[in-house]
């Protein structure tokens, strides 16, 4: 299985930053990476496909980037209900598999 | 608007089978290149993906549930179903029924989550 590696796990950031977050997987996967971003108690949320599309009514400060092994994904400008947990998944191949989360926190 | 509505036991003994179901509702199971899969998330943990079926009854399992686990599709029901035998404490977990873009294999459209807690 491609292993999909985030990092940071957390990360702390202040509203008006313009955060990264890094998803790395074992073997190249052309584009076929997603960003989902998931906020307590709710279902995840589709952000980004193939790697840098965005989602129909997602605002535009979200962004992604990369293909073969190493993704972005970027938060141009904070806004308050983008504290969340990020989630990167492959979808190039089965088993399906996601990174292991970045926690955006409020500093 | 498409919507997904998960039901089934919350609680589950050790050793006995989960049964999960999913009901499609605002659109049609039989919608051609639409993939509906199950993914979990244990308690305050990250997602496993668990496995996809079409609407044919193809399907695709996470190697590492696929000896205990059946995904199953009713067409006349709008309905897809999730079965994982012989489970543990640690199949405990929120289990979520979604369905797949168009092209590809991200989810777009995702249910609440049915909480599924294993113990005796």
């Amino acid at each position: 299985a491609i292993q999909m590696t985030q990092s940071p796990s957390s990360l702390s950031a202040s509203v008006g930053d313009r955060v990264t977050i890094t998803c790395r997987a074992s073997q190249g996967i052309r584009n076929d990476l997603g960003w989902y971003q998931q906020k307590p108690g709710k279902a995840p949320k589709l952000l980004i496909y193939a790697a840098s599309s965005l989602q129909s009514g997602v605002p535009s400060r979200f962004s992604g980037s990369g293909s073969g092994t190493d993704f972005t994904l970027t938060i141009s400008s904070l806004q308050p209900e983008d504290f969340a947990t990020y989630y990167c998944q492959q979808d190039y191949n089965y088993p399906f598999t996601f990174g292991q989360g970045t926690k955006l926190e409020i500093k | 608007q498409l919507q997904l509505q998960g039901s089934g036991p919350g609680l589950v003994k050790p050793s006995e089978t989960l049964s999960l179901t999913c009901t499609v509702s605002g659109g049609s199971i039989t919608s051609s290149g639409y993939y509906w899969g199950w993914i979990r998330q244990p308690p305050g943990k990250g997602l496993e993906w668990i496995g996809n079926i079409y609407y044919t009854g193809s399907t695709y399992y996470n190697p590492s549930l696929k000896s205990r686990l059946t995904i199953s599709v009713d067409t006349s029901k709008n309905q897809f179903s999730l079965k994982l035998s012989s489970v543990t404490a640690a199949d405990t977990a929120l289990y979520y029924c979604a369905r797949t873009m168009g092209s590809g294999s991200l989810f777009v459209y995702w249910g609440q989550g049915t909480l599924v807690t294993v113990s005796s």
